[in-house]
């Protein structure tokens, strides 16, 4: 089975710029979740869908948005870019919900913001 | 969710079993101990979980104390490729709250 795809791998943009990072699960797996990496802050929740819905959210503004369509692939939006949004964007698939289920990872989108 | 503590750094020769700990004093009944690791510039990769019982599969060995309240990830034979930082995180067993919380792990580097 192919692994969890992002794309793009690298993404450069300028403050007040808005950003769509796409993701698309393990084939067969229904849940997607994202996350962010800064070196400062390591690896932090945005939120989790599962059919199409959102389940769980992290402690991220509102600019930070996602959504999840039929085919279980991904979409996360970040509007006005602020530079501290500079980070590696993980998107993890899993089956189904529940904690016997593994997350597992794609290898992310680098975004920078000049 | 439980905390966990790991030591920061670790080193193993090649071919040798690298041995890195965990404690999760904390860890309720329902609570997974899962492990995953991190190469430089790639996302995290699921390697290992369980409840209560020692876990093994292609990777790794997973041995979990009696009383739960630490574990042992196991890499049987090191290679270089296995040098990275190493993530114990334990996890609710609440439907609906999916988030995994990652600590600062132990970078473990193996030695030629």
């Amino acid at each position: 089975k192919a692994g969890v795809t992002q794309t793009p791998r690298y993404l450069i943009k300028t403050r007040g710029q808005q950003v769509t990072l796409s993701c698309s699960p393990i084939s067969g797996h229904r849940s997607v979740s994202w996350y962010q990496q800064t070196p400062g802050q390591g690896l932090q929740f945005l939120f989790e869908y599962f059919s199409e819905t959102q389940r769980n959210k992290g402690n991220f503004p509102g600019r930070f948005s996602g959504r999840q369509f039929s085919n279980s692939r991904s979409e996360m939006n970040v509007s006005t870019l602020e530079l501290g949004d500079s980070a590696l964007y993980l998107c993890a698939s899993s089956e189904g919900q529940g904690s016997n289920q593994p997350q597992h990872f794609g290898d992310g989108t680098r975004l920078s913001i000049l | 969710d439980a905390k966990t503590t790991q030591p920061p750094s670790m080193d193993c020769a090649e071919g040798r079993a690298a041995n890195l700990p965990c404690n999760h004093s904390t860890i309720s009944g329902n609570e997974y101990v899962y492990w995953y690791r991190q190469i430089h510039s790639q996302g995290p990769q699921y390697i290992i979980h369980g409840l209560k019982n020692n876990e093994t599969n292609e990777m790794a060995s997973l041995i979990i104390t009696e009383d739960r309240k630490s574990s042992t990830l196991i890499l049987p034979h090191a290679t270089l490729r296995d040098t990275a930082v190493y993530y114990c995180i334990v996890r609710v067993a609440n439907f609906g709250n999916e988030k995994l919380t990652f600590g600062t792990g132990t970078r473990l580097t193996i030695i030629p």
